[in-house]
């Protein structure tokens, strides 16, 4: 069985600063992909970032960069110079290469306060 | 670009009704999942379907059901609504070859 663990409901950061959203999977699967989404208060599900687990090099999209470690089955989602429109909830997601389907973990909530 | 278009974007029905939800899916997107999302509820996993056959189930109560017709569309059929069915229903497409999905932007099914 394939699982997603986001442990943080909450998170609040400062506009301009740096923020890290953690998540955790367990899978006994080799080859997967990862990826976070991004639902703002419209709750339009938006994909921020998606990564391959066969490639080491983390994946990075502007502002967005994640620290991959497979060992260790976590993706955590670091926001650089975070900005107001990135109050959002943010859910790590999961699937297997030849899934069907994404698992989610249970999200959490980031404020960006001005 | 296009998107995954889902309709109708807000729906009320009565207990015990039935509703059709729809969505069409990106051009050339053979895969289409369909997730159903709670109040303050992480998304859960209802059904896909890849080139028209079903290709994997989640949490689908039986009094729903699901297809995906020859133009790639697909409806989910829910039937003998409950008050616990109230919730945003995503739709959404994935192309062959590319493990990422793109959402539409929801129906939201209010059961009175």
């Amino acid at each position: 069985a394939q699982t997603v663990t986001q442990s943080q409901p909450e998170m609040s950061v400062q506009e301009a600063e740096t923020v890290t959203l953690s998540c955790t999977y367990d899978t006994s699967e080799s080859n997967y992909y990862l990826f976070w989404y991004k639902q703002p208060p419209s709750r339009q599900m938006i994909l921020v970032i998606r990564q391959e687990a066969y490639k080491q090099q983390n994946a990075t999209e502007n502002r967005f960069s994640v620290n991959f470690q497979k060992a260790a089955k976590s993706f955590s989602l670091k926001i650089s110079d975070s900005q107001l429109g990135d109050t959002a909830m943010y859910f790590c997601a999961f699937m297997i290469d030849t899934g069907n389907q994404f698992y989610f973990g249970t999200g959490t909530s980031l404020t960006v306060i001005p | 670009a296009a998107g995954v278009i889902q309709s109708p974007r807000h729906l009320i029905k009565e207990k015990r009704e039935t509703a059709t939800l729809k969505c069409y899916p990106i051009p050339r997107h053979d895969t289409v999942y369909w997730y159903q999302q709670g109040p303050g509820q992480d998304p859960q996993f209802l059904i896909s379907f890849y080139e028209k056959m079903q290709s994997d189930k989640g949490s689908i109560p039986d009094r729903f059901s699901a297809q995906q017709f020859s133009d790639y569309h697909s409806e989910l059929n829910m039937s003998s609504l409950e008050l616990g069915d109230s919730a945003l229903y995503f739709c959404a497409s994935s192309p062959t070859g590319l493990t990422e999905a793109f959402f539409g932007q929801g129906t939201r099914l209010t059961v009175v």
